[in-house]
């Protein structure tokens, strides 16, 4: 059973940079079938997929347009896990952030969600 | 960008209704559509997947249909705990765009 667990403050200012890391249980993050995607869900933007990370012979990376000059996703295999890092957040950044696994793009686990909210 | 548009965006049905829910793709799509289940506080979870395969572990009364740019969730007969928000999602390129949702609620 694939389990995600999410870290990360659920507070960020004006500005910073927003991290949140996903440890994997019951996978691997290198995993030749898998991807592993940041979604986050507020109410204006609703579901908004932001990027993923995955592993074909290499280590690839999309991006969604919307955050591409500022987020970074990163794979960690030491610790099974990846991690969003979004820069320069505003208000618009506050939602519900969810860590999530695909294989064959299909969003088949999801991690807890964390609230982030982006004031001063 | 594919734009996914969902309708309605919420309804109102009794236990037992036969429930269907609309998805239209701002563009073509084949088969690369997925079905989710939101309920307060909880991620999603996966329903459907490639339209119309039934994930494991989901209730029969649950199908998908549709190809193109036009799909199709139906609840054959609702149960209490299929009152939560729907929502549709295409895979078929990036950016993997979602449908508004539907809120399915109780008359």
């Amino acid at each position: 059973q694939v389990q995600l667990q999410q870290s990360g403050p659920g507070l960020v200012k004006p500005s910073q940079t927003l991290s949140l890391t996903c440890a994997i249980s019951g996978d691997s993050v290198s995993s030749n079938s898998g991807a592993w995607n940041w979604i986050r869900q507020s109410p204006s933007r609703g579901l908004e997929w932001l990027g993923r990370t995955y592993y074909r012979s290499k280590w690839y990376n999309d991006y969604a347009v919307s955050v591409k000059s500022r987020i970074t996703i990163n794979p960690d295999t030491s610790k099974n896990q990846f991690s969003l890092q979004l820069n320069s957040v505003t208000p618009e950044d506050t939602a519900v952030y969810y860590c999530s696994r695909s294989t064959a793009n299909n969003f088949d686990y999801w991690g807890q969600g964390t609230l982030v909210t982006v004031s001063s | 960008d594919i734009q996914m548009t969902q309708s309605p965006s919420s309804l109102s049905a009794s236990v037992g209704d036969r429930v269907t829910i609309t998805c239209r793709a701002s563009q073509y799509i084949s088969s690369y559509l997925n079905w989710y289940q939101e309920k307060p506080g909880k991620a999603p979870k996966l329903l459907i997947y490639a339209a119309s395969s039934l994930q494991s572990g989901v209730p029969s009364r649950f199908s998908g249909s549709g190809s193109g740019t036009d799909f199709t969730l139906t609840i054959s007969s609702l149960q209490p705990e299929d009152f939560a928000t729907y929502y549709c999602q295409q895979i078929y390129s990036t950016p993997l765009t979602f449908g508004g949702g539907t809120k399915v609620e109780i008359k």
